[in-house]
């Protein structure tokens, strides 16, 4: 039973450009939530998926933006990348919107310079 | 603005030893989650409480719901090399809007 995965598991990107970071869940769960982790943090929320639509946000702007797929894999992409922006970015699967037994991946490395 | 913090930061000790680790706010929770994270990996979920004064335990771990839902404790009882890792807990608030909130951690290393 394969758990959450996601890629790229390490990304460099210039500050400026774009960057697509992409999440499957866990086999049987139909919710995909972001979190950024920023070194020395805890995980922050960044929004949920649910039948293809975010239903969460949390205090990020719109320069943050997702997807879901109807196989329930998640990409969220990022524009106009700020050195702030490097972090550890995490997905988490669960069954059902309102479920916080979420299951996270590995993470994507992101380093923007 | 909701807020977790844990205590203490950072704790090492040896192997063997007792310890307990603090998760506070001032803002009631529906629930709270404790995570373990290694290097290079996600958060695990260790154990989630919902009623005040719960406890729960997990082999040599004991966790605790503040009577007010508003703190948490987790308890290592002869702590182990194993136990190593970054502890984080998290809370959802008690509205239906609310999202799930995490703290810094608290970054634990057993000494063999």
């Amino acid at each position: 039973d394969a758990g959450v995965t996601q890629s790229p598991t390490h990304l460099i990107k210039t500050r400026g450009q774009q960057v697509t970071l992409r999440c499957s869940p866990k086999s049987g769960h139909d919710t995909v939530s972001w979190y950024q982790q920023a070194l020395g943090q805890g995980p922050q929320f960044i929004f949920q998926y649910y039948e293809e639509e975010e239903r969460q946000r949390g205090n990020f702007p719109d320069r943050f933006s997702g997807h879901q797929f109807p196989n329930y894999s998640s990409e969220l992409n990022v524009n106009a990348l700020l050195l702030g922006d490097s972090a550890l970015y995490l997905c988490a699967s669960s069954i059902g919107r309102s479920s916080y037994e979420q299951y996270f991946g590995p993470g994507t490395r992101l380093t923007v310079t | 603005t909701q807020l977790l913090e844990q205590s203490p930061q950072f704790l090492s000790i040896q192997e063997g030893e007792n310890l307990t680790v603090y998760c506070n706010s001032s803002s009631v929770f529906s629930s709270l989650q404790w995570y373990r994270q290694e290097p290079g990996e996600g958060p695990v979920l260790l154990v989630t409480v919902v009623t005040g004064g719960e406890v729960k335990k997990l082999k040599r771990l004991t966790f605790q719901f503040g009577d007010a839902r508003k703190d948490s404790s987790l308890h290592i009882t002869a702590a182990q090399p194993g136990d190593t890792g970054l502890y984080l807990c998290a809370g959802v608030g008690a509205r239906t809007d609310d999202k799930i909130i995490f703290g810094k951690g608290t970054r634990l290393h057993i000494l063999p």
